[in-house]
């Protein structure tokens, strides 16, 4: 069983639509949730960073932490073609990051 | 802010050569910087952690004699695959934090795609 599950996708939406991309985790010990965008062949890009369970907004996005559960959550509001890209969910243990394998998103015009 | 990058962008090789790849943190002082490696259609894994002045710490299975990580200052690590090969062809992406990481937030470069032949 790996430490972090997300489902790969692709997940297609319409434009406008909201989108949930969610991950889920088996080690109580992580401390930090973070979700990044990478665009192919690119970086990843730091979305959001949460610490808490509860919510964190940031424009369009909102981030979900729930430890009790070990699930946390991505909510796209709005989708734009431009939102197309592989989403990454991301944890720590310590100094390391431990990634899920991402979910491919496309929002079609 | 927060701004990493790396060079070169895309290299080729041919087998048994040496590639250095750089990561630069260009508006930030990095205590720590990470390497990792991304094969197609896979998540980010992690090569090695990096703290200047020291030397790196390699996850299991990362052989440190192929895989040299230098940390020579505060915005700037390389890594050079040695002797490479074509299995070793892959997206390579660095990472700085201001924090050595214990706070989570790494900022990533653009990433390295090797190709050897």
């Amino acid at each position: 069983q790996k430490e972090v599950e997300q489902d790969p996708g692709p997940l297609s939406v319409p434009e406008g639509a909201i989108v949930s991309l969610n991950c889920t985790y088996s080690n109580s010990a992580f401390q930090y949730f973070m979700w990044y965008r990478q665009y192919s062949r690119k970086g990843p890009e730091l979305l959001m960073y949460t610490y808490s369970s509860g919510n964190k907004e940031d424009g369009r996005f909102t981030a979900q932490v729930d430890k009790s559960s070990k699930y946390i959550s991505l909510f796209i509001r709005d989708s734009q073609p431009s939102d197309s890209a592989t989403y990454l969910c991301a944890m720590t243990y310590g100094n390391k990051l431990v990634f899920g394998a991402g979910t491919i998103l496309r929002v079609k015009s | 802010g927060a701004v990493v990058s790396q060079h070169p962008s895309w290299v080729i090789c041919k087998s048994g050569t040496s590639v250095k790849i750089e990561c630069r943190s260009l508006d930030f002082q990095a205590t720590t910087m990470f390497w990792y490696r991304q094969f197609p259609k896979q998540s980010l894994m992690l090569m090695a952690t990096s703290n200047e002045g020291s030397k790196a710490t390699y996850e299991q299975g990362v052989e440190k004699d192929k895989f040299l990580i230098n940390h020579a200052s505060l915005t700037l690590s390389t890594l050079t695959v040695t002797s490479a090969h074509p299995e070793d062809s892959s997206f390579y992406i660095c990472s700085a934090s201001l924090s050595r990481g214990l706070g989570g937030e790494q900022y990533f470069g653009p990433g390295t795609r090797l190709t050897v032949t």
